[in-house]
């Protein structure tokens, strides 16, 4: 695998369930992000996570629990959500704070669906 | 209120022709620039980026100009090409690095027709 992968790529829950989207990178990077893009707005940063340290966070709702365990690896746990969280989800990652370029790279997303 | 602005949802261009995207942005701490593109169904994909200490830079039929005293960029494809038809976002950084997130515009999708 190269790049950043996401799974599940669609995801349907119901406003009870407990759920986690997977990102992973293989690019050697030191900061990954969470992104939301609903539909006819621009994409919105939601975490931000460098050497596994939170740095961001955008006033999100509590229902969404971001967990990094490692530079490699991130995770978005959903609980409780509601129909106006549907949208896609994006992982990315970039090399670190200090690095000159400031190019992050996608994952494909994970289209969310709340019922 | 959003920083970021594509003003245009939607851009018809002839296959051969010019493509020319435009971005405005409001915040004076947006010191690089990028443009992302995007097919349905993958994430956006990085095409191009400009730091704010240049006002051109280039990469095959992909070319950035930033005007920065009017806080406007703009992505010029050339010649366009069916496979340029995607959704290009504009986005921007503030000094700090890339760890600190991109502030994105809407996106504007683009056309090429045949």
């Amino acid at each position: 695998e190269t790049g950043v992968t996401q799974t599940p790529r669609h995801l349907v829950m119901g406003m009870t369930n407990k759920k986690s989207l997977k990102c992973e990178q293989h690019l050697g990077h030191n900061a990954m992000y969470w992104y939301k893009q609903s539909a006819k707005k621009p994409l919105e940063l939601m975490f931000v996570y460098s050497l596994e340290e939170r740095v961001e966070n955008n006033s999100v709702p509590s229902r969404f629990s971001p967990e990094c365990p490692n530079s490699s690896h991130l995770f978005l746990h959903l609980h409780t959500l509601q129909p106006e969280d549907s949208a896609l989800y994006l992982c990315a990652s970039s090399q670190d704070r200090e690095a000159g370029d400031r190019e992050q790279y996608f994952g494909p997303g994970t289209r969310l669906t709340v019922t | 209120d959003q920083q970021v602005k594509q003003n245009s949802p939607s851009l018809s261009v002839q296959e051969g022709r010019i493509s020319i995207l435009n971005c405005d942005y409001t915040n004076s701490m947006f010191d690089y620039f990028l443009w992302y593109k995007k097919y349905p169904a993958e994430g956006p994909t990085f095409l191009i980026s400009i730091s704010s200490i240049k006002d051109k830079n280039e990469d095959g039929r992909f070319t950035v100009f930033l005007n920065k005293s009017a806080k406007h960029l703009s992505l010029h494809i050339v010649p366009s090409q069916p496979g340029d038809s995607a959704v290009y976002f504009c986005a921007a950084s503030a000094p700090g690095g890339g760890a600190d997130g991109l502030t994105f515009g809407k996106g504007t999708h683009l056309i090429i027709q045949p």
